[in-house]
């Protein structure tokens, strides 16, 4: 049984530009959490997919956008960055719309300069 | 306006002493408090977890202790272990809200050898 993964471990752009973060869940489980974590703080809920449809969004402004794919991997993808975009992003898979436990993968650290 | 307050943010203790970290929230309809331990370059694992119908709940060398009419919960960790130098988050989730967690501000716990 794999765990969660995500890709890439760390990425530098841009202020404007646009980026695109990948998850792929644990084996058997068919949602998805999103979460940013800034330095020093907690993970905050961006949204998460439930069997391909958004199942709940965090106070996040639509340039945060997703998609969650058939085999249950997931895309974050932000457009025009910006520099408080700067954070840690985590994935979370579980069963069932998290109510059993949540699984986090290693998170992607995105810089924006 | 935070939902769950945590307490304290630092935390240096000897090996073999208790760690305790604390943490308040409001809304009386979060009903499943969980908590997450991190270490660096790692995402949040659930430690251990509690539900309003128990005061206290013992996994191992870690307990949670739950005060319901007072809104505060908080972690124990006994005979404290360097392995155990991380940085500890509550949350707190509503089954209605399909156990999506809101999380405190972490406390970084070191424990000295």
């Amino acid at each position: 049984e794999t765990g969660v993964t995500q890709s890439p471990t760390h990425l530098i752009k841009t202020r404007g530009q646009q980026v695109t973060l990948r998850c792929s869940s644990q084996s058997g489980h068919n949602t998805v959490s999103w979460y940013q974590q800034a330095l020093g703080q907690g993970p905050q809920f961006i949204f998460q997919y439930y069997r391909e449809e958004e199942n709940g969004r965090g106070n996040f402004p639509p340039r945060f956008s997703g998609l969650q794919f058939p085999n249950y991997s997931s895309e974050l993808n932000v457009n025009a960055l910006e520099l408080d975009d700067s954070a840690l992003y985590l994935c979370a898979s579980s069963f069932n719309r998290g109510q059993d436990e949540q699984y986090f993968g290693p998170g992607t650290r995105l810089t924006v300069t | 306006q935070q939902q769950v307050k945590q307490s304290p943010q630092s935390l240096i203790v000897q090996k073999g002493g208790i760690s305790i970290i604390n943490c308040a929230y409001e809304n009386t309809a979060f009903d499943y408090f969980p908590w997450y331990q991190q270490f660096p370059g790692k995402g949040p694992a659930l430690l251990i977890a509690i539900r309003p119908d128990v005061s206290e709940k013992k996994e191992g060398r870690f307990t949670i202790s739950f005060n319901k009419s007072a809104k505060q919960f908080s972690l124990h960790i006994m005979d404290s272990q360097p392995g155990d130098s991380a940085t500890y988050f509550c949350a707190v989730s509503a089954s209605g809200g399909s156990y999506i967690p809101t999380f405190g501000r972490g406390t970084s716990l070191i424990v000295h050898p």
